[in-house]
Order: structure tokens, then sequence, then C-alpha cells
């Protein structure tokens, strides 16, 4: 158990609709991390808090996109008039040793855009 | 340029038998962390070994051990003593210097034979 929650673990919307996933570290986490992962690649780095402050932001954010850590605790993303490209798993981690940085991941919440 | 390159996207072990998994990187930076993840068919990203760029020792963690060649700019991770269990895709990562983005490999896919 890696202490990162998120919600829903699996979403299927039509295109053109709205959708956000819930993130919620462990309490003490100070920073907060988002990644994509379509088939068959790597996770691909969106976005990065620390604190509520978004200090990082991925090319692949695009303006439908918008991420939020409000009160520095839990995190949201949400992914306005969707595409069928958005499908993907949307995962998101907090940080594992101050001195090692590995991500520890929460289990994913997947998007599937018919 | 690739930052990770994996180069096999699919290997078989026998049970009990040791395997490689073959990861070079490319970074211009004195200061960096190596990572390998395991990604079971659920999908979740589980955390394996972690190696930093002055660690003069090569990193193990049980089973498995991370072949460290700084000068070819390789990062292998071997498992010994391969388990069912061990059929997963494996992910090779690395963050650079002060910077917060950990950039993953496209995986490869490591099956254990019985």
């Amino acid at each position: 158990d890696t202490g990162v929650s998120q919600d829903p673990r699996h979403k299927i919307t039509k295109r053109g609709q709205n959708v956000t996933f819930r993130c919620d570290p462990i309490s003490e986490h100070n920073r907060l991390y988002w990644y994509r992962q379509t088939l068959g690649q790597g996770p691909e780095f969106l976005t990065y808090f620390q604190n509520e402050a978004q200090l990082e932001k991925s090319r692949l954010l695009s303006d439908r996109f918008s991420a939020e850590r409000p009160k520095g605790s839990f995190s949201t993303l949400e992914i306005q008039r969707t595409e069928q490209g958005d499908s993907a798993m949307y995962l998101c981690a907090g940080p594992g040793g101050p001195n090692t940085g590995e991500l520890f991941f929460g289990e994913g919440s997947r998007l599937t855009v018919l | 340029a690739q930052k990770i390159t994996q180069t096999q996207p699919g290997m078989f072990v026998q049970e009990k038998e040791a395997v490689t998994l073959d990861c070079t990187y490319d970074t211009s930076d004195q200061s960096y962390g190596l990572f390998w993840y395991k990604q079971p068919s659920s999908g979740e990203m589980i955390f394996l070994i972690y190696q930093g760029s002055y660690d003069e020792q090569n990193a193990t963690e049980g089973r498995y051990s991370l072949n460290f060649q700084k000068a070819r700019k390789s990062a292998n991770l071997v498992i010994s003593a391969s388990q069912l269990g061990d059929s997963a895709m494996y992910f090779c990562a690395m963050r650079e210097g002060g910077y917060q983005k950990v950039t993953f490999g496209t995986g490869t896919k490591l099956q254990v034979i019985p």
C-alpha cells in the first residue's frame, strides 16, 4: 500500500464530456505528481505540485486539462471536452525517500472515451 | 534523443533462472537517479530499486540487483531465481539533477515460464 488513493478507478465517458479524477496522497506528502500512461507505453509526466503550487506542467497538458491541489492536500485532474485520444490510465504519485526520489504510485484511474 | 531506452519489448525466462533487463539512459547531468518499476497486469506501478549516480556500489534489493555501468550509461536490472509472479512489465526510469520529473522508458514485458 503506497498510501496514494485514486478515484474513480474506471471511467467510461462519451467524447465531448468532462471528467474529473481525484488523488488523495498521504497527508505529509508535500509533493504530488500526475502521470498519464497509454497502452504499451511507459508513464508520461503531466504535472507536479509542491503543496498547493503547481510548479511544472508538461506540454502534454493541453488547455483542456487542468489540475488543482487546494490546500495542498488532495488533487484533482479535470479533462474538458474529452477526445478519444485522452483514453489512458491517469496515475497519481507521491514522493518516496528524501534521498532517493522514487515515486510511489496510486492504483490509477482508467479513462475510456467512446 | 530518448532519455531512457529499453530495447527488449519482450523477454522469456525459465522459472528459477536469472534474467537481465536492459536499460540505457541519456543525460548530461552529473547528479541523477535511476529506478526500476514493475507493473503487473493489475496495473499498479511498484517501485523495485534505486541507484544514485554517485553510488559506487550496485544497488541490491532481495532478488533484484541493478548493474550500473556509468561510462556506458546503462542500468540493467537483474532478477535472480525468477518466479512466476515476476511476470509483468518492467520500466526503467530516471530523475535528472534537481528536476522533479521522472522519465520512464517504454518497458519490457517479462514472462516467466514454468
